[in-house]
């Protein structure tokens, strides 16, 4: 399977303030990759769903413009959180999609971001 | 509609105990099925899946599911469970006809006392 990485595991942040992080595809080039988030004790909630080279897909209720992704190449993929709020610290989970005979996604080791 | 449903939401159990986790989907559409779990701050591992062939399916660190069609079932399994097991398991769906979306169960807590 593909290893995924996730920069940074952790972050700390004032409310009003951008946060990005990293997704890196470490041994498998991505064309897929997928963001996750996930509030304590409930499961994961897919958020977006990102193609290298063009525009991320977003689930529905999910702003765009508040979480930017960009998949500027096969191995890395980022999610930008624009003017952060406290009802935005979760953790935050990426994956990577494969293709093949069935398309399965890896797991990220997840982002755990709290807004002050 | 397609969904997955675990059933419970909690599982405590006694080390040394049997153990299964209740996963149900519902599906027009042939599906690939996952079981993953999380310990506490980590990310999602990947414990079994079932794509094709046998319906029973052995993963790692002793877990098992069995796959049945005529229940739309995928339940977990594990003779004895150690403290270790102590984790969130997710239970999730590939539908063969949505690439590699995956539809997640809600989760089991799986605690396990000494």
């Amino acid at each position: 399977g593909a290893v995924v990485s996730q920069h940074p595991s952790w972050v700390i942040c004032k409310s009003g303030t951008s946060v990005k992080i990293e997704c890196r595809s470490l041994d498998f080039q991505a064309t897929t990759m997928f963001w996750y988030r996930q509030f304590p004790k409930q499961s994961l909630m897919l958020m977006a769903t990102s193609n290298e080279g063009s525009k991320a897909t977003y689930e529905q209720g999910v702003e765009k413009d508040k979480f930017l992704i960009n998949h500027a190449s096969l191995t890395l993929s980022t999610l930008t959180v624009t003017s952060a709020h406290p009802e935005d610290s979760s953790f935050y989970i990426c994956s990577v999609g494969t293709s093949g005979r069935v398309n399965e996604q890896f797991f990220g080791p997840g982002t755990r971001l709290t807004v002050l | 509609a397609q969904s997955v449903t675990q059933l419970d939401s909690q599982v405590p159990v006694f080390e040394e105990a049997p153990v299964e986790l209740r996963c149900n989907y519902s599906s027009s559409v042939s599906v690939y099925l996952f079981w993953y779990v999380q310990y506490p701050n980590q990310g999602l591992q990947l414990l079994l899946k079932y794509l094709s062939g046998s319906t029973l399916v052995k993963g790692i660190n002793g877990f098992e599911a069995e796959f049945n069609k005529s229940q739309t079932s995928f339940h977990l399994r594990k003779p004895s469970v150690h403290i270790s097991d102590t984790a969130e398991y997710f239970c999730a769906v590939i539908h063969n006809n949505a690439g590699n979306m995956l539809t997640f169960g809600g989760g089991t807590r799986l605690m396990v006392k000494p």
